[in-house]
């Protein structure tokens, strides 16, 4: 596509509660991020995919939290039993590759509330 | 604490003046350096990149780059109003991963 997609663009769910959040990357690009950003806060890195595997999964915040991509192409951001404190923009990024010059482009975000 | 750092503003410059950003970061390992603006509400945007010391310019923005001093800057010149946005410093911490920081809130008046 031209550009990243992210659905859906506004998920309200109830405390405990499981959902998933999807990411289209640019087509051919091989590296994926997703980030959370909350409330005036900055961009927090979730993780990082190379392909379909992830090299570095060191922002998940807790176990409720995991993420698959498949073919290459499409990411799914799964979180379980959702807690308030996880509200936030979820923004999904690729990049062409994962090198260290990659230029990140983003999608527009899905807001979660939790409520 | 691999950290980026940077002045949450607001930074209030009358249009036509020059905005300074300013970004620092510790990871002295750090090789690329991204400025992204963020309009409200909306995700944020690159608008330049660096990965070697000195200056490097693209139409009204300069960027500037001084690894032994660990910091890096972002000069908008002839500011208009429409450059009213959050200005994240991303900084490449690692193999891949971008860390941003908070971000700084420039207000261009007419």
């Amino acid at each position: 596509g031209a550009g990243v997609s992210q659905s859906p663009s506004n998920k309200v769910t109830e405390k405990g509660k499981d959902v998933e959040l999807r990411c289209d990357p640019i087509s051919g690009h091989t590296a994926l991020y997703w980030y959370r950003q909350s409330l005036g806060q900055g961009l927090e890195f979730l993780i990082y995919f190379q392909g379909n595997s992830a090299p570095d999964k060191s922002g998940l915040p807790s176990d409720r939290f995991s993420a698959e991509r498949t073919g290459g192409s499409v990411s799914t951001l799964t979180i379980q039993r959702t807690q308030q404190e996880d509200s936030a923009v979820y923004l999904c990024a690729s990049s062409a590759n994962g090198m260290r010059s990659a230029k990140l482009f983003f999608g527009s975000g899905t807001q979660l509330s939790v409520l | 604490q691999k950290e980026v750092e940077q002045n949450s503003g607001p930074l209030s410059v009358p249009e036509g003046a020059i905005a300074s950003l300013n970004c620092t970061y510790s990871d002295r390992g750090s090789q690329s350096f991204f400025w992204y603006r963020q309009y409200s509400g909306k995700s944020p945007e690159l608008i330049m990149f660096i990965y070697s010391n000195g200056d490097k310019e693209d139409g009204r923005f300069t960027a500037q780059l001084n690894k032994a001093s660990q910091y890096v800057s972002l000069l908008i010149r002839d500011s208009q109003p429409s450059d009213s946005a959050t200005y994240l410093c991303a900084v490449n911490i690692g193999y891949s991963t971008l860390t941003f920081g908070k971000g700084t809130m420039l207000l261009v008046s007419p």
